[in-house]
C-alpha cells in the first residue's frame, strides 16, 4: 500500500525540549512538505524539499529544522526556539515540485506543549 | 489582504441541497487551482483541481475566473458524507514550484 505515514500520531512535549516528527513516503515522490495548521487558519509551509540533500525555507521556519537524506524520509524537528509550537503538523508529498503537481497528505501529528 | 479568502461558514444545509462556496486569491500570477476536502481532526485530500474551463465531478463542480481572481465550488445534491471543511488552494507563483498557499477553508454541515 503506497503512501505517507507521520509519527506519532499524539506527542507531548515539555517547555524546553526538542522533539522530531517523523514523516515518511513510498510513493516515489521526489517533493515533500511540512506544513502548521491551527484552529481557523489555512496551512502555513514551514520547510519543503524538491530533492534528496536539498531543502528551503517556507514562510514559519524560524524554530524548526529538517533533513532530507532520503528521498522516503522527511523528519521535521521542533526546537525549543519555537514559541508557540502547539499545532497539528502535516508532512505532504508531490511527484515533482511542479506547481500542477496533486500534494498527498500524511495523517499528521499533533504536538502539545505543556 | 489574505492571499486566499473563503467564507469560513459554517453552511447549514438539508440534505439534497444545492450549495456553493466561494473563494478569491490576491496573486494573478497564480497558475494551479484546487478545493481539498478535510474532515474533522484528519489530513486533507485532494477533492479536484479547477481547470480554466470549468470541470465538473459528479455532484461537484469548479468554475475558475481568472479575470476576478475568484474560485467557487457547487455541491449538488447533498449528501450527510459531504460535511467537512472545503480548502482552496492555490499555487504560489507563476515559476515552477510545488509551493500551494491554502485558505483557511469553509465549514458544511449537511442536515437530515
Amino acid at each position: 500500500d503506497g503512501g505517507i505515514t507521520q509519527s506519532p500520531k499524539y506527542l507531548f512535549r515539555k517547555e524546553g525540549q526538542n522533539v522530531t516528527l517523523s514523516c515518511e513516503q513510498n510513493l516515489n515522490h521526489d517533493a515533500m512538505y511540512w506544513y502548521r495548521q491551527d484552529p481557523g487558519q489555512g496551512l502555513r509551509l514551514i520547510y519543503y524539499s524538491q530533492i534528496v540533500n536539498d531543502f528551503q525555507k517556507g514562510d514559519i521556519a524560524e524554530g524548526y529544522s529538517v533533513s532530507r537524506e532520503k528521498k522516503e524520509s522527511f523528519p521535521l524537528t521542533v526546537t525549543s526556539a519555537q514559541k508557540n509550537p502547539t499545532a497539528f503538523y502535516l508532512c505532504a508529498s508531490s511527484m515533482g515540485d511542479g506547481h500542477y503537481n496533486e500534494q498527498f497528505f500524511g495523517p499528521g501529528t499533533r504536538l502539545t506543549v505543556l | 489582504r489574505k492571499e486566499v479568502e473563503q467564507d469560513p461558514g459554517p453552511f447549514n444545509v438539508p440534505e439534497g441541497a444545492t450549495v456553493a462556496f466561494n473563494c478569491t486569491y490576491s496573486n494573478s500570477a497564480s497558475q494551479s487551482f484546487f478545493w481539498y476536502r478535510q474532515d474533522c481532526r484528519k489530513e486533507p485530500k485532494l477533492l479536484m483541481s479547477v481547470y480554466s474551463s470549468g470541470n465538473e465531478d459528479g455532484r461537484f463542480t469548479a468554475q475558475l475566473n481568472r479575470a476576478s481572481q475568484y474560485i467557487s465550488l457547487l455541491i449538488r445534491d447533498s449528501k450527510l458524507s459531504d460535511s467537512a471543511t472545503y480548502l482552496c488552494v492555490v499555487s504560489r507563483y507563476s515559476s515552477n514550484t510545488g509551493k500551494l498557499i491554502f485558505g483557511q477553508g469553509t465549514t458544511l454541515q449537511v442536515k437530515p
